[in-house]
């Protein structure tokens, strides 16, 4: 158990739609990275916080949108969904928002959207 | 921009094979490397990292060496077991540049190890 939780574990969905995905980091961790893994595009960043505050942006659509709240738990906005956005999206957290040579990335157990 | 290219798998190996999942980067100035493992419907796990060029990680039988000269960074392991069995993923993550630490993943070797 890496202490990062993600809800829900499985969300499935229609066309057009919009969903929210949470995530939780480690009890201290101020930094939270959301990553998409699909069949095709592999495992890519898409956006990172760090206290509150957004640090770096990856590959992500303007469909989508992040924030991270004053308790450092982070939402993943995915709005307007489209068959291609059906992935598997990951959360990390780290202790810093740098140096991840430094401060490893705990991952948490993802959550599956499907679009239908 | 900065990518990683690791060997495709799916690889198949006996009980006690030696392993090796082939590695190459590329990237400007000096990145992090890491090998990520992921397990049957599980998130990833740092397996191990390095930080610098002829650093050598290792954890849990697994090695891998920096190689600026090669730009690689090869995972192996003298004798795999079952429980090896996962995908294992090869990153870097570069400290500077505007980047914030973000990973960088190839695309993923499947193991399987049978008994």
């Amino acid at each position: 158990d890496s202490g990062v939780t993600q809800t829900p574990k499985h969300l499935i969905t229609a066309t057009g739609q919009r969903v929210t995905l949470r995530c939780s980091p480690r009890s201290g961790d101020l930094s939270v990275y959301w990553y998409q893994q699909s069949l095709d595009q592999g495992l890519q960043f898409l956006i990172q916080y760090y206290n509150g505050e957004e640090r770096a942006k990856g590959n992500i659509l303007e469909r989508f949108s992040a924030q991270q709240f004053p308790d450092l738990h982070s939402e993943l906005n995915l709005s307007s969904l489209e068959l291609g956005d059906s992935a598997l999206y990951f959360c990390a957290s780290s202790s810093r928002g740098g140096l991840a040579g430094v401060y490893e990335q705990f991952f948490g157990p993802g959550t599956r959207l499907t679009v239908l | 921009g900065d990518s990683v290219t690791q060997m495709e798998g799916p690889v198949t190996l006996s009980e006690e094979a030696f392993l090796t999942i082939n590695c190459t980067y590329t990237a400007t100035g000096y990145p992090s490397l890491f090998w990520y493992v992921q397990y049957p419907g599980e998130g990833l796990q740092l397996l191990l990292k390095a930080t610098k060029a002829d650093d050598k990680g290792s954890n849990k039988g697994f090695e891998a060496t920096y190689r600026k000269e090669t730009t690689s960074f090869h995972l192996e392991k003298g004798s795999v077991q079952v429980s090896d069995s996962a995908v294992y993923f090869c990153a870097l993550s570069r400290a500077y540049g505007g980047s914030q630490g973000n990973l960088i993943f190839g695309k993923g070797t499947k193991l399987s190890v049978k008994p």
